[in-house]
């Protein structure tokens, strides 16, 4: 079974923090994608990293692909208060079908 | 307006009473699916159909119907609502060839 799991479950920083969670697991997948989802909306896609290695930067946004491609990281450089929510990674289950696995989250809160 | 729309945002309820949950989109994507949320548990795939003639049961399909009306339109059922189907529901849909999930809003079921 094909499990993702996420770190820190629970974050509460200050304006102008830096931090990382991570989205670990123990299968391989062919991509990662990452979510954001704030109180009273559904999930809203940031980013999606195909290849092991692979670095994308949204902004003050950072996400990272491990090598083999088990893992991967989301850090935020100056974290706003607008950064605040549920970041959440999610994967294709390897049977395919247009299927993801979701993480259980990290909800972040960004104090001013 | 929104892509993915979702009726109702609340619904309280007796255990015993059947509900439904409705999903529109204006994306003209082939797939849809239900999800529910619960803290600490992510999103959970309860149903997905990949066109009007296609259903698939997802990991948590007991206690829960669907119905594909037409491409635009995804219900969802509870036939006698318990306390434990107290969750947060997402529609969402995609395309046949990608992975990317848009996201309604989300329904907040509370059974009493």
């Amino acid at each position: 079974t094909q499990l993702l799991e996420q770190s820190p479950q629970f974050l509460s920083i200050q304006e102008g923090e830096n931090l990382t969670v991570y989205c670990n697991s123990s299968s391989v997948f062919s991509s990662l994608q990452w979510y954001r989802q704030e109180p009273g909306e559904g999930p809203v896609l940031l980013v999606t990293v195909v290849t092991g290695g692979e670095v994308k930067k949204l902004k003050r946004l950072t996400f990272q692909f491990g090598d083999a491609r088990k893992d991967s990281s989301l850090h935020i450089t100056a974290a706003q208060p607008g950064d605040t929510g549920l970041y959440l990674c999610a994967g294709p289950n390897s049977g395919g079908y247009n299927k993801l696995i979701f993480g259980a989250g990290t909800r972040l809160a960004v104090h001013p | 307006d929104a892509d993915v729309t979702q009726t109702p945002r609340n619904r309280i309820t007796k255990t015993g009473k059947r509900i439904m949950l409705e999903c529109s989109q204006t994306k003209g994507h082939d797939r849809m699916y239900w999800y529910r949320q619960d803290p600490g548990l992510g999103l959970r795939l309860i149903y997905y159909s990949f066109d009007v003639k296609d259903i698939n049961k997802g990991e948590i399909s007991d206690g829960y119907s669907v119905s594909r009306q037409a491409q635009a339109k995804f219900s969802l059922s509870l036939e006698s609502a318990i306390p434990n189907q107290t969750a947060l529901y997402f529609c969402a849909t995609s395309w046949t060839s990608g992975n990317e999930q848009f996201f309604g809003p989300g329904t907040r079921l509370t059974v009493l």
